[in-house]
């Protein structure tokens, strides 16, 4: 059974920093790209970033968080992670990471699993 | 980026009524579309990938169409446990986006 299991949210100060994990089973981690997703308070989703599988080399941020954001992997722990710094409030939102549909892929297409979600608010 | 517009933003139904909803994006992205149901406090589900295949596990009176730039879903028979909010998704650019939501209530 595929399992991602995020942690690492919490409150944090605007421009302060927080690292998210996403700790992954049930599949081949190394096999598929991984993507983070957030969604705001009442909003709708927003993509915020993905990184390809087995090597991690294709990596793509949305404009918003790009140059303050940093997704990495670790294949020898099946874990995700997301670095945030110069976090704003408007960073405030619940954190999905989620699976790519497509094997062994260096593009990325549909999220067929999602994680829980963690929340971070950015706040003073 | 892709711009992606859906409509109606709110549609209210019944159960055993058949509804769909639309989805625009801003210029062609082939067939490179997912559709996810999400309900309150939970994550977002894959119904539909690739405009049209229906996600394993997903019941039959879900279905997806399009290409281009204009897609749908369809509920043919709507059920108690599909009042919930729908998002598309383009994954045709490296920058996905997705639509703004469509809630779907008990009329």
């Amino acid at each position: 059974e595929v399992q991602l299991l995020e942690s690492g949210g919490g409150l944090v100060q605007p421009g302060g920093s927080l690292r998210l994990s996403c700790a992954a089973s049930g599949f081949t981690f190394s096999s598929y790209a991984m993507s983070w997703v957030r969604q705001a308070p009442g909003k709708g989703l927003e993509w915020v970033s993905s990184i390809s599988g087995i090597s991690g080399g294709r990596i793509h941020y949305a404009d918003s968080v790009k140059g303050r954001f940093t997704i990495s992997r670790d294949n020898s722990k099946n874990t995700l992670y997301l670095q945030m710094n110069s976090l704003r409030a408007e960073d405030t939102a619940i954190y999905y990471c989620a699976k790519d549909g497509i094997y062994d892929s260096s593009n990325f297409y549909h999220f067929d699993y999602w994680g829980q979600g963690t929340l971070v608010t950015v706040s003073s | 980026d892709i711009q992606m517009t859906q409509s109606p933003s709110t549609l209210s139904a019944s159960v055993g009524d058949r509804v769909t909803i639309t989805c625009r994006a801003s210029q062609s992205i082939s067939s490179w579309l997912a559709w996810y149901q999400q309900k309150p406090g939970k994550a977002p589900k894959l119904l539909i990938y690739k405009a049209s295949s229906l996600e394993s596990g997903v019941p039959s009176r879900f279905s997806g169409s399009g290409s281009g730039t204009e897609f749908t879903l369809t509920i043919s028979s709507l059920q108690p446990d599909d009042f919930a909010t729908y998002y598309c998704q383009q994954y045709d650019s490296f920058s996905i986006t997705f639509g703004q939501g469509t809630r779907l209530e008990i009329k």
